[in-house]
């Protein structure tokens, strides 16, 4: 596609469900990033993917934060157990290189 | 924590002025980009400045760096009103993944 979607683009759920969000990088692609941002607040890292290499998990918050990336292209974010902390945005972002990043629309996630 | 701090927090300007936005960062990095965010969505690279060099434009952008300070900072001349967004520095301090600072809010009246 032209640039990296994400779905959905809102998402209210209830305390203590499981939920996913799903980033269609841009082709091509090696590298994929996840990102919360809080309102009003910057952006806090969360997990990136570099090729084939193991994925960063340094900035997941919790065990209850997982990501996979199949086949190199798509992602998708899993939060189990959501808790009401867990209200954000989550942008996807992908690049070839570490340098110039895309980025998707965002999920906004809201916990009731 | 966040290695990228922005100055101001906001900014409030008419159209026609110039706005300048500061961020000062912590580790020795490959390079700074900055980035724009439009009604807290996704985030738009403006401008990329590699370590080694000490300025860098774009239209109405001008970014600085100085690496001894570990500080770098955005100008846009003759602001208009669709300039107004947050704006956020990144770095990536010497690896593949960007750290991103708090923001500078910016507003331009027309």
């Amino acid at each position: 596609g032209a640039g990296v979607s994400q779905s959905p683009s809102n998402k209210v759920t209830e305390k203590g469900k499981d939920v996913e969000l799903r980033c269609d990088p841009i082709s091509g692609h090696t590298a994929l990033y996840w990102y919360r941002q809080s309102l009003g607040q910057g952006l806090e890292f969360l997990i990136y993917f570099q090729g084939n290499s193991a994925p960063d998990k340094s900035g997941l918050p919790s065990d209850r934060f997982s990501a996979e990336r199949t086949g190199g292209s798509v992602s998708t974010l899993t939060i189990q157990r959501t808790q009401q902390e867990d209200s954000a945005v989550y942008l996807c972002a992908s690049s070839w290189t570490g340098d110039e990043q895309f980025f998707g629309p965002g999920t906004r996630l809201t916990v009731l | 924590s966040q290695q990228g701090e922005e100055d101001p927090q906001a900014l409030s300007i008419q159209e026609g002025e110039n706005a300048t936005m500061n961020c000062s960062y912590k580790t020795s990095i490959n390079n700074l980009q900055w980035y724009r965010q439009n009604s807290g969505r996704g985030l738009v690279h403006l401008i990329l400045i590699r370590s080694n060099e000490r300025e860098k434009h774009s239209g109405r952008l001008r970014v600085t760096l100085d690496t001894s300070k570990k500080s770098s900072s955005l100008l846009i001349t003759a602001s208009r009103a669709a300039d107004t967004a947050s704006y956020f520095c990144a770095t990536d301090g010497g690896t593949d993944k960007l750290i991103f600072g708090t923001g500078t809010r910016l507003q331009v009246f027309p």
